[in-house]
């Protein structure tokens, strides 16, 4: 079946370093991948997607690239602040469902020091 | 625009008590969602409403009940509750159900079974 591995955390950095966040994923057909981010306390928000290969997703630093040749999405931020401190989530979204099953990695929790 | 909203924020039942969970979204989304957040496992989706009217299973839907009550709400029902329900609950909705369209999330609502 359809599944996401990421790597496990906790991933701790000083400010300013390089963050990469890897993430694979197991699916048939062309699923849609997406990065979710969890502030403390709070629900899931969406930091970045691609719906098809070799897009590129980016949003507030971020960047993700989805590549089908290796089945892999992985996050990278090029200097990490501390407010990026959260728990990171890839998942991809079920074609086989039309979409409603979304399948979720176990989480990345990452820790910036300043 | 308040989003997802969900009721209550925190619950500690005992075992064999009920409860339903509410969520509520102002978004217009034709779709929402179930899922709990368990330490190490991600999200797991319990049921999900592709539209008004209809509803249905996710990965792990045993020992729950939905209701879609109408476009906007969508409610989870615990008939008996165990000690293996506790866990931090989130409800989602999505404005297209595809495979490409991100969730939006409520706040959670951390359950305790004692």
């Amino acid at each position: 079946g359809n599944s996401v591995t990421q790597m496990e955390g906790p991933v701790t950095l000083s400010e300013e370093a390089f963050l990469t966040i890897n993430c694979t994923y197991t699916a048939t057909g062309y699923p849609s991948l997406f990065w979710y981010v969890q502030y403390p306390g709070e629900g899931l928000q969406l930091l970045l997607k691609a719906t098809k290969a070799d897009d590129k997703g980016s949003n507030k630093g971020f960047e993700a690239t989805y590549r089908k040749e290796t089945t892999s999405f992985h996050l990278e931020k090029g200097s990490v602040q501390v407010s990026d401190s959260a728990v990171y989530f890839c998942a991809l979204s079920d074609p086989n469902t039309g979409g409603f099953k979304t399948i979720f990695g176990a989480g990345t929790r990452l820790f910036v020091k300043a | 625009n308040a989003g997802v909203t969900q009721t209550p924020k925190f619950q500690v039942l005992k075992t064999g008590q009920s409860m339903t969970l509410q969520c509520a979204q102002d978004m217009n989304h034709n779709s929402m969602y179930w899922y709990r957040q368990d330490p190490g496992m991600g999200l797991r989706l319990i049921y999900y409403s592709a539209s008004e009217g209809t509803t249905d299973k996710g990965e792990v839907p045993n020992g729950y009940n939905v209701s879609r009550l109408n476009k906007r709400e969508f409610s989870l029902r615990l008939e008996s509750a165990a000690p293996s329900q506790t866990s931090v609950y989130f409800c989602a909705s999505s404005g297209q159900g595809t495979g490409s369209s991100e969730q939006y999330f409520g706040p959670g609502t951390r359950l305790t079974v004692t």
